[in-house]
C-alpha cells in the first residue's frame, strides 16, 4: 500500500538558518504530493503540492520537487523565520478515484530567535 | 465561507458512551473524511465519503460509523467509547475525487475517554 516516510525526530534552528525537511513515499502509480503544516492548536493547511513527477511545488518561501527517481519530495526553504515554527507533514495522494490522503509522522520546526 | 466546521471543539466521555462528532463544509465539496491524529503516528484515515449516499472504510475504521446524507454534512459516531480512541479528530473535505486537490481541514475535536 502507500506509505510516506519522514525523517526522525524535532528540528530546532535558528533563526534565518537553512531548513531541510525528508520526505519518501511508496506508491503504486503516480500519486499527487504534499506538504500541509499545522500551527498550534489549528487544524492542517496545504503549504505546496506537485501532482506530476519534476513539478516543483513553492510557497511562502518554502519549496519541494517530485522526485520520482529516488521517490521522494524533501521540503527545504533558505531562511526560517520564528514565525515557521509548526508541525509539518509530509503526504501522498491516491489518484484512484479517492482521494485518500497518506501521512507522514510529522516534523515539529521549533525556530529560536 | 465558513470552510470546514466542527463540533464539539473538545469532549470528554465515559467508556462505553456513544457520541457524534459533527462535521459540516459549506464549499459543495464532492470528497469528506475523517481522520485521527495521536502522537507520533501522523494522521490516519478512519472513513471517508466521494459524494451523497456513499461511504467507505479507511485505515482505522473499527468502533466509528459514518453517513453522509447530503453534501454538506458528515457526522462521525462512536458507538461505545474506549480509552483507545483518545485523540485529536480532524474532518476534511476537497473538490473532485481526482486527488490532485487540496484538501480543506477543520480545526480538530479533541476527545477524551475515561
Amino acid at each position: 500500500g502507500n506509505s510516506v516516510t519522514q525523517m526522525e525526530g524535532p528540528v530546532t534552528l535558528s533563526e534565518e538558518a537553512f531548513l531541510t525537511i525528508n520526505c519518501t513515499y511508496t506508491a503504486t502509480g503516480y500519486p499527487s504530493l504534499f506538504w500541509y503544516v499545522q500551527y498550534p492548536g489549528e487544524g492542517l493547511q496545504l503549504l505546496l503540492k506537485a501532482t506530476k513527477a519534476d513539478d516543483k511545488g513553492s510557497n511562502k518561501g518554502f519549496e519541494a520537487t517530485y522526485r520520482k527517481e529516488t521517490t521522494s519530495f524533501h521540503l527545504e526553504k533558505g531562511s526560517v523565520q520564528v514565525s515557521d515554527s509548526a508541525v509539518y507533514f509530509c503526504a501522498l495522494s491516491d489518484r484512484g478515484g479517492n482521494n485518500r490522503l497518506a501521512f507522514g509522522k510529522g516534523n515539529q520546526v521549533v525556530v529560536i530567535p | 465561507n465558513a470552510g470546514v466546521t466542527q463540533t464539539p471543539k473538545f469532549q470528554v466521555l465515559k467508556t462505553g458512551q456513544s457520541m457524534t462528532l459533527q462535521c459540516a463544509q459549506d464549499m459543495n465539496h464532492e470528497y469528506m473524511s475523517w481522520y485521527r491524529q495521536d502522537p507520533g503516528m501522523g494522521l490516519r484515515l478512519i472513513h471517508y465519503s466521494v459524494g451523497a449516499g456513499i461511504t467507505d472504510q479507511g485505515e482505522v475504521p473499527n468502533g466509528y460509523n459514518v453517513s453522509r446524507s447530503t453534501t454538506e454534512d458528515f457526522p462521525l459516531r462512536l458507538l461505545s467509547a474506549a480509552p483507545s480512541q483518545t485523540s485529536v479528530y480532524f474532518c476534511a473535505s476537497s473538490y473532485g475525487t481526482s486527488g490532485k486537490n487540496e484538501q480543506f481541514f477543520g480545526p480538530g475535536t479533541r476527545l477524551t475517554v475515561l
